[in-house]
Parts: structure tokens; sequence; C-alpha cells
């Protein structure tokens, strides 16, 4: 069956450092992998994606994930981190129906 | 640019009482679905519908009922409150092979 692991519930980092969120999936299949990050109180925003080619993809607010079908991994980084990144981000792998299967979810705490 | 659209945003029920959460796109995506976020857990899948006239269960549809008669509109239908129903629901949309589109969210206590 599919599945998403985000092993890091809680993550905390220090302002202007670097950042690495965990991900991965069990999919029989090349899937669609999806970053997603929920603000306090808000819905959820999408990331960046991946579909196929290039494994290093770009998102929003300087984001970017990278592809290892050898690892089953789609791990998130962002080179530094501002205080307004603190957030809930959410990995989802999808099917080609359109159905997303989310991990747990890692919280990601900014000290100043 | 409506985008997804939940009523109501906060709702409180009594046990066994039933409602229906509403859900409307205005993107003409045909996939849609609805997953409840509970602290821990991620997000888990409901009901979802690939097409008007068509649905199907997901990860935890106990207690709950959907139907699709148009492409715009999937709502979700609590059919006897209970305790455990406790959680913020969200609805999504999307077209198959790219990414969902989520609704606000509705948080809902059962009490």
């Amino acid at each position: 069956a599919q599945s998403v692991t985000q092993p890091d519930i809680h993550i905390t980092v220090s302002e202007g450092a670097s950042l690495e969120l965990r991900c991965n999936y069990s999919y029989g299949a090349t899937p669609y992998l999806f970053w997603y990050v929920q603000s306090p109180g808000q819905g959820l925003q999408l990331l960046l994606k991946y579909f196929s080619g290039d494994t290093l993809v770009q998102g929003i607010k300087g984001f970017e994930a990278e592809f290892k079908r050898s690892q089953s991994s789609f791990n998130l980084r962002k080179p530094s981190v501002h205080w307004s990144d603190a957030a809930e981000y959410f990995c989802a792998v999808g099917e080609s129906t359109g159905k997303l299967i989310f991990g747990q979810g890692t919280t990601l705490q900014v000290k100043p | 640019n409506a985008g997804v659209t939940q009523t109501p945003k906060f709702q409180v029920l009594k046990t066994g009482q039933s409602m229906t959460l509403q859900c409307a796109q205005d993107m003409n995506h045909e996939y849609m679905s609805w997953y409840r976020q509970d602290p821990g857990m991620g997000l888990r899948l409901i009901h979802y519908s690939v097409g008007a006239g068509i649905t199907d269960q997901g990860e935890v549809p106990n207690g709950y009922n959907v139907s699709r008669s148009t492409t715009e509109d999937f709502p979700l239908r609590l059919l006897s409150a209970a305790p455990s129903q406790t959680s913020v629901y969200f609805c999504a949309s999307g077209r198959a092979g790219t990414e969902a589109f989520f609704g606000q969210g509705t948080r809902l206590t059962v009490v």
C-alpha cells in the first residue's frame, strides 16, 4: 500500500540556518510528489511538486526538493530559514486519479 | 477567483446530531476529496470523487457520507455526530496527475 513517512515530528532551527525536512514514500509506480505548508489556522499551500524530469525542483519561498528514486525520498531544503517559515510541513504522494496520501507532518519552529 | 470554498468555518454539534459540510469549487476540476486533520496524524482521506456521480471511500470513511451530483459540489454528511469526529475538515479539488487545491477548512467540535 502507498504510504508517506516524515520521520521528524518536530524540528527547531535558528533563523538564518539551513533546513532539511525528510520525506520517504512507498509507491509502486512513478510517484507524483508534493510538499505543502500550513500556517496555524490556515489551509494548505503548495510549496512545490515533482511529476517527472529534473529531480531537483524549485518551489516558492526559496524552497527546493530533490527526488531520489533509489532512496524513495523527496527531502525539502532551504538554505536560510526565516522566522516566517515557522509552520507545519506535509509531504504527499499523488496517484494518477488525483488522490493524495499525506505524511504525518513536521512542525518547524524557528528560533530568533 | 474563489477556488475551493468550504462552509461553515466553525461548527459545534451535539452528539447524535447530523449536519452537512459544504464544499464548492469553480475550477472545473474532476477530482474532489475530503480529509480530516488530527494532531500528529497528518491528513487522512475520508472520501473522494473522480467525477460527477462517482465516489469512493478513503482511509477513514465510517460515519460519513458523500455524493457528487455536479462537478462543482461535494458535500460531506455526518449522519450521527460523535465526539471522535471532532476535527478539522479540509476539502480539496484537482485534476488527475496534478496538485490538489485546498479550502480553508471547517473546524468541527462534537460535544
